[in-house]
């Protein structure tokens, strides 16, 4: 499977909202509501932001929101604070037990 | 608490094999899917496979098929991750995670701490 497609980079100012985009295909992300999004600090483990394309963990401030259209699924920051500065990374479900992630997004909080 | 701890860092020569454990512990060990992801310096996450709850089935991700072999023992709880052929691309930080609902949603809400394998001769 190929990799789901991500920005590079994104960036906002404290206070803003923010979206980052994660596109894959009519075989995994069109195809299946088993999107996900990890947030990644520098030296840090992966944490689960959203789960199952919309939900939250316990845990995960309501700032954090996912949405999905067709093959592509976003991921929006409101209300950016100084410690989302982080990277970004999206999964999917691609069929019979197989995931693929996407490239990862950087964002920076101006 | 849930916890999943890795084994140390590891260093292998080109052509070795690597094992990196995961102890579980603060759930029910057998009830939840377990995956592998690894990352390489400075680059992003990458899906390895997983295991289903009793250790009886194994997906890889078509890159890994044939190098890499998952097990569970579910006697003590732990994960096992077995890497073949090491080339130097596979230096990367190897994490354990586990699947968020007994229900297995492909989404991982507990990781391990990582362990790094150098592969250099």
């Amino acid at each position: 499977q190929s990799a789901l497609t991500q920005p590079p980079s994104a960036s906002g100012s404290p206070g803003q909202s923010v979206t980052i985009s994660c596109t894959g295909t009519s075989s995994d992300v069109g195809a299946y509501n088993y999107v996900s999004w990890y947030q990644q600090h520098p030296g840090k483990a992966p944490k689960l932001m959203i789960y199952e394309v919309n939900k939250r963990p316990s845990g995960v401030p309501n700032r954090f929101s996912g949405s999905k259209s067709g093959n592509t699924a976003s991921l929006t920051v409101s209300g950016l604070q100084a410690e989302d500065e982080a990277d970004y990374y999206c999964n999917s479900y691609a069929g019979s037990n197989n995931l693929v992630f996407g490239g990862g997004t950087k964002l920076t909080v101006l | 608490q849930v916890q999943l701890v890795q084994s140390g860092a590891e260093v292998k020569k080109p052509g070795a094999s690597v094992k990196v454990s995961c102890k579980a512990s603060g759930y029910t060990f057998t009830s939840y899917y377990m995956y592998w992801v690894r990352q390489a310096p400075g680059q992003g996450l990458e899906w390895m496979g997983v295991i289903n709850p009793s250790g009886e089935s194994t997906t890889y991700a078509q890159k890994f098929e044939g190098r890499v072999t998952m097990t569970r023992d579910t006697s003590t709880s732990t994960l096992y991750m077995e890497l073949s052929s090491l080339r130097s691309e596979d230096t990367a930080v190897y994490y354990c995670a586990r699947d968020s609902t007994v229900a297995n949603t492909f989404s991982f809400n507990y990781w391990g701490q990582g362990t790094l394998v150098t592969v250099s001769s």
